[in-house]
Order: C-alpha cells, then structure tokens, then sequence
C-alpha cells in the first residue's frame, strides 16, 4: 500500500526566516516518484518538483530545496527567507512507477507573517 | 499554452439532483484524473483515463459516479442522486502520461449538495 504523511497540519513563520516541510512516505515498490505541490487561496495546485527514486541527490531552486532520503523514507521541503507569496497549503505526493494515481498526503498549510 | 479548465467553477445543487462537471486538459496529455479534495484533506483519486477509456476507476466511491471522454480530450464526471456527502472540490488533471510524469491540475469545481 502506498501512503504519504505530512505530520505537520500548520505551520506558522515571520518573514524572512526558514521553514521545512516534513513528508513522510510507505511504499513497496522500489521505483517510484515523489512530488510537491502547492496550493495557494486561490485552489489551483501548483507542480513544485518531482524526484525517482534512483535519485538521492538534493535540489535547490531559488530559495527551494528538497532532501531525499531514501533511508528515512523522508522527501522534506525547505523554504529559505521565506516570504508572504509563500503562504499556502503544500501537499507531497507519490507515485508508483506506470502507476494511475497520485497518493497525496494531508498537506502543510504555511502561514507567513509579514 | 492554456492549462486544464474545468467548469463550472462552482456548483449548488438539491440532494437528490444529477450534476455534471466538465474538464478540458492540456492539449496534447493523454492521461486525464479526477480526484475529489474535502476541507482540510489532499486529493482523492477518483478516475484514470488514458485516451478515451477508463483504465482505473477504482476510486469511485459507488456506483451513482461515473465519467466519460468519448474523444480523448474533454471529460465529464456525472453525478446521480446526489448527497450531501458529495459536497466538496472536484479537481481534475491531465499529464503526458502516467507514473512518473507531474500532474497539471485545473481550477477545481466546488460542488455543494443542499
């Protein structure tokens, strides 16, 4: 079975400061993808990143980063500096390989205070 | 390029009514998914499609949905007898493929069963 754990429901940061996004998965299959999603108040979810399980190595875009680790089944996000736009809900997902669907976790709603 | 577009953007309805909603992908993606997001939840899978036939339906919670895509592009997800139960956001997505390609998701239509 294939299941995606966001253990954090709110989180709450000043301006500025740095925030990580905790995602927990379970799965069974050896190949599979992870994803990060947002969803701003307007509702639209937003494509973040994708990450295949072959690759460990850690990305950075702009003030975006992602740390896989496959040993603590784990694929957090980290915000740094973050700012008000950042404020929304933010959903991790996985997906199997040739797989149908999208299992989405419960998501982290990010609030940033000015 | 224009995203997925689904409408309404939101919907009232009776209990007891039938509902359809409307999805127009991305040109070009073959894959196409409904999922259906409660207050405060992810995403639950609902239907695949890949062209025209539906190659998962597993997430359908019984038998008064459904959904077609007679032409491989647009889809509608039919809703009989609604129930208050229904109420929540109907989201759709399209990708290139299944698996390992991201999901670009629509606007969503919120439906609210009275």
């Amino acid at each position: 079975a294939q299941k995606v754990t966001q253990a954090q429901t709110e989180i709450s940061v000043v301006e500025k400061e740095d925030v990580t996004l905790d995602c927990v998965y379970e799965t069974r299959d050896t190949t599979y993808y992870l994803f990060w999603y947002k969803q701003p108040p307007s509702g639209e979810l937003v494509f973040l990143i994708r990450r295949n399980s072959f690759d460990e190595q850690n990305e950075i875009s702009g003030r975006y980063s992602w740390n896989f680790q496959k040993s603590t089944s784990s694929f957090n996000f980290t915000i740094t500096a973050s700012q008000v736009v950042d404020s929304a809900v933010y959903f991790c997902a996985l997906s199997k390989r040739n797989g149908n669907q999208f299992y989405f976790g419960t998501g982290t709603s990010l609030t940033v205070i000015p | 390029g224009a995203g997925v577009s689904q409408t309404p953007s939101n919907k009232v309805t009776e209990k007891g009514k039938y509902v359809e909603l409307r999805c127009d992908p991305i040109s070009g993606h073959t894959a196409l998914y409904w999922y259906r997001q409660s207050l405060g939840q992810g995403p639950e899978f609902l239907i695949y499609f890949q062209g025209t036939g539906a190659a998962d339906d597993s997430g359908l919670p019984n038998d008064r949905f459904f959904a077609v895509r007679p032409e491989g592009s647009v889809s509608t997800l039919k809703i009989q007898r609604t129930e208050r139960g229904d109420s929540a956001v109907y989201l759709c997505a399209s990708s290139l493929g299944a698996g390992s390609y991201e999901q670009y998701f629509g606007p969503g239509t919120r439906l609210t069963v009275t």
